[in-house]
């Protein structure tokens, strides 16, 4: 089993839809990131939590340490959100931060 | 530039072949990772670079790799006698020491694509 799951692995979704993907993780962490990757490969980090939530634009994310879940909402979607969405979790640990991927959620908005 | 630079942006060698991978960081960001990206596969950590101090290498995958850094700037990453399963896109980052940590912020390049025929 990965340490980190999303799901789902693929999403169709139509221009306006409000999205949700799930991030699940199995360590102990010190946070947890998004990132966004284009098509192309250029990868943007979007947030870093690591309790309660933040709203970035149309973009929320959420933590529940407890839970050991995170989800990413992304409100009225549009075309230029379609990317690939990965969750990340951080370790801080002998100095830096030990990261573990997930496997990327591929959104497609279709206008 | 103001970003992170990598180069080549595409690569195809023949197996057994050595190849170098280049990564120009930030101005300023003494923190380097390279991170491989297989298809279907989450990105992968291969080594760390912070200022002087000695690099984290625990994630390079065998003997055949190494990445140094050369006066706490750019690196590189050689894969020496290229394996077919070594084909993937190479990602460098960069940041402040604790940029990950304290802001959440780890700065991609746009990566290489390695084939390896």
């Amino acid at each position: 089993k990965n340490e980190v799951e999303q799901s789902p692995q693929n999403l169709t979704a139509q221009e306006g839809e409000f999205i949700t993907i799930n991030c699940s993780y199995s360590v102990g962490i010190s946070a947890l990131h998004w990132l966004q990757q284009h098509p192309g490969g250029g990868i943007v980090s979007l947030f870093m939590l690591s309790s309660g939530k933040k709203k970035h634009g149309r973009l929320i994310a959420t933590i529940n340490i407890q839970e050991k879940h995170s989800s990413l909402h992304i409100t009225a979607s549009h075309p230029r959100d379609s990317a690939v969405y990965i969750c990340a979790v951080g370790l801080y640990s002998g100095g830096y931060q030990k990261v573990t991927f997930g496997t990327g959620t591929k959104l497609q908005v279709i206008p | 530039g103001a970003g992170v630079s990598q180069s080549p942006s595409n690569k195809v060698t023949e197996k057994g072949k050595d190849v170098e991978l280049r990564c120009d960081p930030i101005s300023g960001h003494t923190a380097l990772y390279w991170y491989r990206q297989s298809l279907g596969q989450g990105l992968e950590f291969l080594i760390y670079f912070q200022g002087n101090s000695a690099p984290d290498k625990s994630g390079l995958p065998s003997d055949r790799f190494s990445a140094e850094r050369t006066g706490g700037s750019v690196s590189t990453l050689t894969i020496q006698r290229t394996q077919q399963e070594d084909s993937a896109v190479y990602l460098c980052a960069s940041s402040f020491p604790r940029g990950w940590v304290d802001t959440g912020e780890l700065f991609f390049g746009e990566g290489s694509r390695l084939t390896v025929l």
